[in-house]
């Protein structure tokens, strides 16, 4: 079966550090996609990784261990516009397809 | 370029009607897809095309329909709508499997 797991909700004061987790259990891999979406807009796109290590991209850097089914999004020097969800997303073996979790709606305080 | 584009933004519909959902890429891009954003959730992928005249099934494709008989369009039509139809629809596109996705601005649609 194809699970992704993220917390609900988290909240961080402006100029911290954030991490969102995210566990997956899926029949296949083929990267792993984080992407931000405020309310009532589309998801746009944050990071790729498709082998084990660090992405750094910005204040912005993602996470993955496949041997874990593990990845996470670092957010540094919070920015009071990065108040949104954010979605992990498993590409299935196959290359076609894109399983999203629920995403977490985080929330940026002054 | 334009990107993603979807019309209507907003959509009420009876139930038993039916409508077609319009999504248009100016990227040249092979894959398109559309998915399903209901209320605290995830994206939910109906249909996919990997390119002119090819389209398969995602996770949650009863109660519609697609086609691609260009590499721009992808429309979605939606047959004798349900209220478990009402969510927010946004079709996306990518170069290939492997590349990110870039999103339309999406669709509203409420039935009641």
């Amino acid at each position: 079966g194809q699970n992704i797991d993220q917390p609900t909700e988290m909240t961080a004061t402006e100029g911290a550090i954030v991490q969102i987790n995210c566990t997956y259990q899926t029949s296949g891999f083929n990267g792993l996609f984080w992407y931000q979406q405020h309310a009532g807009e589309a998801p746009t796109f944050l990071s790729y990784n498709v082998l084990d290590g660090l992405e750094e991209k910005g204040r912005f850097s993602s996470f993955l261990s496949r041997s874990k089914g593990y990845s996470y999004l670092l957010l540094k020097e919070l920015q009071m516009k990065d108040s949104a969800s954010y979605l992990c997303a498993v590409r299935d073996e196959g290359g076609f397809k894109t399983i999203f979790g629920a995403g977490t709606r985080l929330f940026v305080k002054a | 370029n334009a990107g993603v584009t979807q019309t209507p933004k907003f959509r009420i519909l009876k139930i038993g009607q039916s409508m077609t959902l319009q999504c248009t890429q100016d990227m040249n891009h092979n894959y398109m897809y559309w998915y399903r954003q209901d209320p605290g959730m995830g994206l939910k992928l109906i249909y996919y095309s990997v390119g002119a005249g090819i389209t398969d099934k995602g996770e949650v494709p009863n109660g519609y329909n697609v086609s691609r008989s260009t590499t721009e369009d992808f429309p979605l039509r939606l047959e004798l709508a349900a209220p478990s139809q009402t969510s927010v629809y946004f079709c996306a596109s990518s170069y290939s499997g492997q590349d990110e996705q870039y999103f339309g601005p999406g669709t509203r649609l409420t039935v009641t």
